[in-house]
């Protein structure tokens, strides 16, 4: 089954203690993008990757890093989490060919709370 | 970057009515724009999407319209069921060549009253 998953898909932690949110899909996508959804903001993107090796910063990439060392896995880590980047957290892969379906699809979204 | 709005941000309809939800972009360089439906737990799933070379696509009870040159999209959906209850996000999306950017709406909640 086509699909992105993401680890963990709930999660609390105290300020300052570092975490990574894994993300992989299995649609041999090019793109990959971390968004996080907060209420009445839609969803921001915070990175997006177009390829291995190949990131660049959306709009609210302050405070999470990320990496693309493998096509199907895009991790985003919070190095010192902050209470501000508690959280709904989407990861999305889509596939950038000429002539490909250019939809993103999204995983299930990972619940974060920094307290 | 692209400023994107929506409205209206909610939508209240007797099952059966129609439903348009409208999505206006600034950045003239966009040119795929889709619409993602958001249920209670879940992450965004497309329901439809139009390209910048085409005026409108239908697809059963749903339809997107795009005006390019007033930069807007609309969704229109037609005799509402209750299921169709969600959260709906246009994004409209730049691309080109190694570079691509999407911007979400702020969400239309539509709510449709059995």
């Amino acid at each position: 089954e086509a699909q992105v998953t993401q680890n963990p898909r709930y999660l609390i932690t105290v300020t300052g203690k570092k975490l990574t949110v894994t993300c992989s899909q299995n649609m041999n996508h090019e793109y990959m993008s971390w968004y996080r959804q907060d209420p009445g903001l839609g969803l921001r993107q915070i990175y997006y990757s177009m390829n291995v090796e190949v990131t660049d910063k959306g709009d609210v990439p302050e405070g999470y890093k990320v990496s693309r060392k493998e096509k199907r896995n895009f991790p985003l880590i919070l190095e010192s989490p902050s209470p501000n980047q508690t959280s709904l957290y989407f990861c999305a892969s889509s596939d950038t060919r000429t002539g490909a379906r250019e939809t993103q699809y999204f995983g299930p979204g990972t619940r974060l709370l920094v307290l | 970057g692209e400023n994107v709005e929506q409205h209206p941000s909610t939508l209240s309809v007797q099952e059966g009515d129609s439903a348009v939800i409208k999505c206006t972009y600034s950045d003239s360089a966009s040119n795929y724009f889709p619409w993602y439906k958001q249920e209670l737990g879940k992450g965004p799933q497309l329901i439809i999407d139009i390209r910048s070379n085409v005026g409108e696509k239908k697809d059963q009870r749903i339809a997107v319209t795009l005006n390019k040159t007033a930069k807007h999209f609309s969704l229109h959906i037609t005799e509402t069921q209750p299921e169709d209850s969600a959260v709906y996000f246009c994004a409209p999306r730049i691309y080109s060549g190694g570079y691509q950017k999407v911007t979400f709406g702020t969400g239309t909640k539509l709510q449709v009253i059995p």
